[in-house]
Order: structure tokens, then C-alpha cells, then sequence
């Protein structure tokens, strides 16, 4: 089953404890990205990845950090957590870039609360 | 100015009635994508349906129909004898067409509640 997973789903922790949000696509798809969901914002991208290797900023990109040493793996990293990164996170991945390639896939979501 | 407007606050409609959700978008590219996702109570994003700029027929899928207005940069989704498990939130999204090596991102608009009365 083609599909998108995020872990872990749900996660509480605290202030500075550094964290990292995994995800993993088994569709061999060279777009992946990160989005976060806060009420009343909508989606915003945090950053993505053309391919392996190749990763920029998205709209919201303070705080956080990515890597794609493989193409499946697009791990979320929030070295110094704090309590305004507290949301709901999705992780997408798509064939290309291009605007034909569509749609994006969504990972389930992950559901961070920094305390 | 937002590229993708969502207006509606929230939304009611009648079982098995039809209902409109309106989305308004911004861009000057000549390819774009349009999209729709569902957001249910649990959390996660479901695609619904997809509609491309130079597609000269409405997109449909199932009892999801997009009602797309190139000229006046509308792109409403028309759901089709609604159901209960319809409540959800609903996104409009929108793909521009980068220059070549640039980002392909998805801009959301900000999302109508569609609640769906027994």
C-alpha cells in the first residue's frame, strides 16, 4: 500500500529536550516536505526536498531542521524545542515537483505539545 | 494578498443535500493546480480531488465535483447528497508551476468547517 508514515503520531515534551518527527514514504517520490496546522493559519510549509540531498526552507522554517540522506526518509529535526512550536505536523511527499505530479500524499500526522 | 481565500466560515447542510464550498485563488502563472482535501475530526489529510489549470472540463470524483471559474479565479467544491461522515474541515489548495529547481509547494487556504445535520 502506497503510503506516507509519520512518527511518533502524538508527543509531549518539554522546553530545550531536542526532538526529531521521522517520516517515510514507500512511493520512491522525489518531493517531500513538512507542513505545520495551527488553528486559523491553515497549512504552512516548513521546508522540503527536491531529491536526496537537495533541502530548502519553506515559509516557516525558524526552529527546525531536515535531512534526505535517502530518498524515503525525510526526518523532521526541532533541536531546541519550544512551546510556539506546539501543532499539529504533516509530512507530504509527491512523484516531482512539478505541478503535474499531483497530488501530494499526507502522511497521518503528528501531534506536537511543547510544555 | 492570500493566494488561496476561504471566506466561509462554517457550513451546514442537510443529509443527502448538496452543498457549495467556496474557494477563491490568486496566482499569475498559466499552470497551476487546484486541490481539495479533507480534514475529518481525527486529523488527517485526505485527497479529494484535483483540477488543473488547462483541464476544459470540471473535475469530478465520486459525489465530489469541483465547479472550476478560470477567468474568475474560482474553484468551488460541490459535494453531492452529503452524508454524515462528510463533517469535516476542508481545505482548497493551490500548486504553482516554479521555475525549474524551485520549490512546487502546496499554498492551503485557511479551511471551511462543513457539518453535515441528520
Amino acid at each position: 500500500e502506497a503510503q506516507v508514515t509519520q512518527n511518533p503520531r502524538y508527543l509531549i515534551t518539554v522546553t530545550g529536550k531536542k526532538l526529531t518527527v521521522t517520516c517515510s514514504q514507500n512511493m520512491n517520490h522525489e518531493y517531500m516536505s513538512w507542513y505545520r496546522q495551527d488553528p486559523g493559519l491553515g497549512l504552512r510549509q516548513i521546508y522540503y526536498s527536491m531529491n536526496v540531498e537537495v533541502t530548502d526552507k519553506g515559509d516557516v522554517p525558524e526552529g527546525y531542521k531536515v535531512s534526505r540522506k535517502e530518498k524515503r526518509n525525510f526526518p523532521l529535526i526541532l533541536e531546541s524545542p519550544s512551546p510556539n512550536q506546539t501543532s499539529l505536523y504533516f509530512c507530504a511527499s509527491s512523484r516531482t515537483g512539478n505541478v503535474e505530479d499531483q497530488p501530494q500524499h499526507f502522511g497521518d500526522g503528528t501531534r506536537l505539545s511543547i510544555l | 494578498a492570500q493566494k488561496i481565500t476561504q471566506t466561509q466560515p462554517g457550513m451546514f447542510v442537510q443529509e443527502k443535500e448538496a452543498v457549495t464550498l467556496d474557494c477563491t485563488y490568486d496566482t499569475s502563472d498559466q499552470s497551476y493546480g487546484l486541490f481539495w482535501y479533507k480534514q475529518p475530526s481525527s486529523g488527517e489529510m485526505i485527497f479529494l480531488i484535483y483540477q488543473g489549470s488547462y483541464d476544459e472540463q470540471n473535475a469530478t470524483e465520486g459525489r465530489y465535483s469541483l465547479n472550476f471559474q478560470k477567468a474568475r479565479k474560482s474553484a468551488n467544491l460541490v459535494i453531492s447528497a452529503s452524508q454524515l461522515g462528510d463533517s469535516a474541515m476542508y481545505f482548497c489548495a493551490m500548486r504553482e508551476a516554479p521555475p525549474t529547481g524551485a520549490n512546487s509547494k502546496l499554498t492551503f487556504g485557511k479551511g471551511i468547517t462543513l457539518s453535515v445535520r441528520p
